[in-house]
């Protein structure tokens, strides 16, 4: 069964530096996201992505953050200068469009540490 | 603004009983979905169970189903016959609109006991 991927597992940052996040969604899906939930608390919404375009974002999403598709595969998320308050586990999570099918499937999540 | 409450922080549950989980939500929108979401402490999230706000059916998957009140705006979780390996977070989460980001309520951790 298809699934999304996400790779590193574990990120390991100095505060400062800029960090690249990065998922395979799943092949035919074209809605894109990334989540974010901090340990012990919930999952929140950070962006949206749909024909190579941010389609929403969330007020977390702020100028520190960016997202690219830089070929038909990959989806990443990048951090330009890491706080400690980034520490948290990022998701990424796939939807196709419509139909009964259309659920988001998420990946096994990247925990970012900022030290 | 579209909202998710859960009003049960923890649970517990025999091995082989019944539990159900609550959730409500709030939404001006006219076609939404719901969901359950289940999270083991590996931390993945894994989908339960979806149902999609013009059934009036409630959803069922296995050992899970879910009790949908539309006029309510309550969407609760009955996990029968449980299993150890059902010990997690679940999480409900709702989404409206066009682009269909999720909202999340803040979860419900279940621990099953033998």
């Amino acid at each position: 069964e298809p699934e999304v991927t996400q790779t590193p597992s574990h990120q390991v940052t100095q505060m400062g530096q800029e960090v690249i996040l990065r998922c395979v969604p799943i092949s035919n899906h074209l809605y894109f996201y990334w989540y974010r939930q901090i340990l012990g608390q919930k999952v929140e919404f950070l962006v949206s992505f749909y024909n190579n375009e941010i389609s929403e974002k969330s007020e977390i999403f702020d100028d520190q953050f960016s997202v690219e598709r830089p070929d038909g595969s990959n989806f990443t998320l990048k951090i330009r200068s890491t706080k400690l308050e980034d520490s948290a586990m990022y998701f990424c999570a796939s939807r196709i469009a419509g139909g009964s099918t259309d659920t988001q499937y998420f990946g096994p999540g990247t925990r970012l540490t900022v030290l | 603004a579209q909202t998710v409450t859960q009003s049960q922080p923890e649970m517990s549950v025999q091995e082989a009983e019944t539990v159900t989980l609550s959730c409500t939500y709030d939404t001006s929108e006219s076609n939404y979905y719901l969901f359950w979401y289940k999270q083991p402490p590996s931390r993945q999230m894994i989908l339960v169970i979806r149902q999609e706000a013009y059934k009036q059916q409630n959803a069922t998957e296995n050992r899970f189903s879910v009790n949908f009140q539309k006029a309510a705006k309550s969407f609760s979780l009955k996990i029968s016959d449980s299993q150890l390996g059902d010990t997690a977070m679940y999480f409900c989460a709702l989404r409206g609109g066009s682009q269909g980001n999720l909202i999340f309520g803040k979860g419900t951790k279940l621990s099953v006991k033998p």
